[in-house]
């Protein structure tokens, strides 16, 4: 079946570098993704989107790649601070009405 | 800011017995959902529900589920007759249109004993 998924579960990184977050996934009529954040406990939250006519796109202190070409989707955290330690999922949409979420990357930023 | 909110954030309840997960989304949105987490896993989709009706659901909505916007602002989703593996986060989020990012609420805790 198609699916979403992530590279790493794990990622560890010091404080103040950046942190970079793969997934790569298989449904090449896929025309939007999304990087959420989930916190312990809570739901989750909207960080960044792009769609598939784009090759990248940037906010504040974050940058998403999209390389339709070997379906790989990444997620850039410039200067990492304690505040970005999450769980971190990329989602496709996938149907007209759904986001297909992938396993998730856990980063823990060191002091 | 506007945002999606949940209740309750946990409820416990006996196997066997109807659950009623309670959710307003955020007023000017269109599109509704309903995904679960199972602990330490990803996230799922369940279903979506846009004018009235459901649009799209998963293999994990079956029978026992089901969904209805009975006024203006709430959006439930009922559990007929829960087991243990209904045990998860139930995460409600909406969005504008179809094609827009999703808004998640905090969800709700839901533990089957």
């Amino acid at each position: 079946g198609e699916s979403v998924g992530l590279h790493l579960p794990t990622l560890s990184v010091q404080e103040g570098d950046n942190s970079i977050i793969n997934c790569a996934y298989s449904n090449s009529a896929s025309d939007y993704f999304i990087w959420y954040k989930q916190e312990s406990g809570k739901g989750p939250q909207f960080i960044i989107d792009i769609r598939s006519n784009m090759d990248k796109r940037q906010g504040q202190r974050v940058t998403v790649l999209l390389n339709k070409t070997v379906k790989h989707l990444s997620l850039q955290i410039a200067a990492t601070q304690p505040g970005d330690s999450a769980v971190y999922f990329c989602a496709e949409h996938s149907g007209d009405y759904k986001l297909s979420f992938g396993a998730g990357t856990t980063v823990t930023v060191r002091a | 800011e506007p945002e999606v909110t949940q209740t309750p954030s946990h409820q416990v309840t006996q196997m066997g017995q109807e659950v009623i997960l309670r959710c307003v989304p955020i007023s000017n949105h269109l599109y509704f959902y309903w995904y679960r987490q199972i602990l330490g896993q990803k996230v799922e989709f369940l279903v979506s529900f846009y004018n009235n009706e459901i649009s799209e659901k998963s293999e994990i909505f079956d029978d026992q589920f089901s969904v209805e916007r009975p006024d203006g602002s709430n959006f439930t989703l009922k559990i007929r007759s829960t087991k243990l593996e209904d045990s998860a986060m139930y995460f409600c989020a909406s969005s504008v249109s179809a094609s827009t990012e999703a808004f998640f609420g905090q969800g709700t805790r839901l533990t089957v004993v």
